[in-house]
């Protein structure tokens, strides 16, 4: 299984609403990032946890709040957003610990809109 | 973009013919990663280059690395229709970092 599963596909809240992004990937990566991409522009790094620690937070805004609640999971928990945000969420995985320099495996991604 | 600059932003070829791109970044790096994008949605990888490899083939794909200038290339041999998507270069820096470049655009006319 190289699958790293998305859920919602489509996603639209409100400025007030709490929503959480989840993902999931059962390839035994010890890695796992979430990234946020606005059209025709790259991914940027927003988060990594390795080895289900927060290792690297791309100064994101509070109202963005990453959980790895096992070495399966990683949600993204989101509160009090702007229509800026809207974007596409993308999480991904790779292989931890010194073998943490190998390709990356991504999701189809999340399609957030804030109105 | 979080990394460096690809070129061209886009490219325009027809059924056959190879596509180049080329890729810069900033920072040293581990490797460094192609991937495709179609229509917006997941990233797939195509393939990695050591910093210590020069060039590397995969089927019809290229790669090449310049460490001293922090740059590499892309090349798609014979293109195909289904080779139209988003190519991005990722550099792999030594703390877990995957940091994308601008991307190219290419379409490949049938």
């Amino acid at each position: 299984d190289t699958e790293v599963t998305q859920t919602p596909k489509h996603l639209v809240m409100g400025m007030t609403n709490k929503k959480s992004l989840k993902c999931e990937q059962h390839m035994g990566h010890r890695a796992m990032y979430w990234y946020k991409q606005k059209a025709k522009k790259p991914p940027e790094l927003m988060f990594v946890y390795s080895y289900e620690k927060l290792s690297i937070n791309e100064s994101v805004p509070s109202r963005f709040s990453p959980e790895c609640p096992n070495s399966s999971l990683l949600n993204l928990h989101l509160h009090a957003l702007q229509p800026e945000d809207s974007a596409l969420y993308l999480c991904a995985s790779s292989q931890g610990g010194g073998r943490g320099y190998t390709e990356a495996f991504f999701g189809q991604g999340t399609r957030l809109t804030v109105v | 973009s979080q990394q460096g600059e690809e070129d061209p932003q886009a490219l325009s070829i027809q059924e056959g013919e190879n596509a180049t791109m080329n890729c810069s970044y900033k920072t040293s790096i581990n490797n460094l990663q192609w991937y495709r994008q179609n229509s917006g949605r997941g990233l797939v990888h195509l393939i990695l280059i050591r910093s210590n490899e020069r060039e590397k083939h995969s089927g019809r794909l290229r790669v090449t690395l310049d460490t001293s200038k922090k740059s590499s290339s892309l090349l798609i041999t014979a293109s195909r229709a289904a080779d139209t998507a988003s190519y991005f270069c990722a550099s792999r820096s030594n703390d877990y970092k995957l940091s994308f470049g601008a991307g190219t655009t290419v379409t490949v006319r049938a």
